[in-house]
C-alpha cells in the first residue's frame, strides 16, 4: 500500500489569494490525481497529475485556476489559484499502486 | 460519461448485517471500490474488486459484483457503531481514475 501525505491539512484563506497544496507519497507510483469535495457532497476529479508532462483536466477545471506540477513519481501540488468563497472544499490528493488507490487526508481550505 | 449511484442512507442496529448497493454504468470499469468516510477525515480505502470476480470477502466485508447488471454491494456484518459513516462505491475509470457514488451514510444505532 501507499502512504499519501498531504500538506497543509487545513487553511483559511483571504479571497483574491492563492494557495499550493502539496502531495507526497511514500513510494513511486504510476499515477496521481487531484480531487474535490464539497462540503457534503462527493469527490469530483479535477485533473490527473501526469509525470514530467502538463496535467489532464477533467471538463469544468483549467490550468490557470488549478495549475499542477508533478516533477517525479512521487510529488505533486496543487494550486488554487485567485480564490473565491466557493472554492472552500476538500482537496485531496490520490495516487495508483497497482490495482488499489489510496488518498490522502485531504486540504481543507476555506475562503472568506 | 460514467455515472456511479447509490442510496444515500442506511440506518441498522448494532450486531445486525448492513448492505450498501451501488450501480455504475460503465461496462468496461476494470476495478470498483469501496471507501469510508468518517467526519472531518479523509478516505479509507476498504476493499476493491476486479471485474472478473463477482465475490471478495475480507473478516467482516463481503463484496458481491453482478457484472451482467453492473451492481455491487457491501455486506457488512455484525455492525458496530464505529462503523457509522459515509462508504463511497467507486468505479474506476479507462483513464485510471475513479468515479465516485454520492455516497451512503451509515448510521448504526446501539
Amino acid at each position: 500500500s501507499a502512504v499519501i501525505s498531504q500538506k497543509p491539512s487545513r487553511d483559511i484563506c483571504q479571497r483574491g489569494t492563492s494557495l499550493t497544496i502539496q502531495c507526497q507519497v511514500d513510494s513511486q507510483v504510476t499515477m496521481m490525481f487531484w480531487y474535490r469535495q464539497q462540503p457534503g457532497q462527493s469527490l469530483t476529479l479535477i485533473a490527473t497529475a501526469n509525470q514530467g508532462s502538463e496535467a489532464t483536466y477533467e471538463s469544468g477545471f483549467v490550468i490557470d485556476k488549478f495549475p499542477i506540477s508533478r516533477p517525479n513519481l512521487t510529488f505533486s501540488t496543487l494550486t488554487v489559484s485567485n480564490m473565491s468563497p466557493e472554492d472552500s472544499s476538500i482537496y485531496l490528493c490520490s495516487a495508483s499502486s497497482g490495482g488499489e488507490l489510496f488518498f490522502g487526508e485531504g486540504s481543507r481550505l476555506t475562503v472568506l | 460519461g460514467e455515472d456511479v449511484e447509490q442510496s444515500l442512507f442506511l440506518s441498522v442496529r448494532e450486531g445486525d448485517s448492513s448492505v450498501i448497493n451501488c450501480t455504475y454504468t460503465d461496462s468496461s470499469s476494470t476495478y470498483l471500490y469501496w471507501y469510508k468516510q468518517e467526519p472531518g477525515a479523509g478516505l479509507q480505502l476498504l476493499t476493491y474488486i476486479f471485474s472478473n470476480m463477482d465475490m471478495k470477502q475480507d473478516q467482516r466485508l463481503t463484496v458481491l459484483l453482478n457484472k451482467k447488471d453492473k451492481h455491487l454491494s457491501l455486506r457488512i456484518a455484525d455492525t458496530q457503531t464505529g462503523d457509522s459513516a459515509i462508504y463511497f462505491c467507486a468505479a474506476r475509470g479507462s483513464q485510471g481514475n475513479l468515479i465516485f457514488g454520492k455516497g451512503t451514510k451509515l448510521s448504526v444505532k446501539p
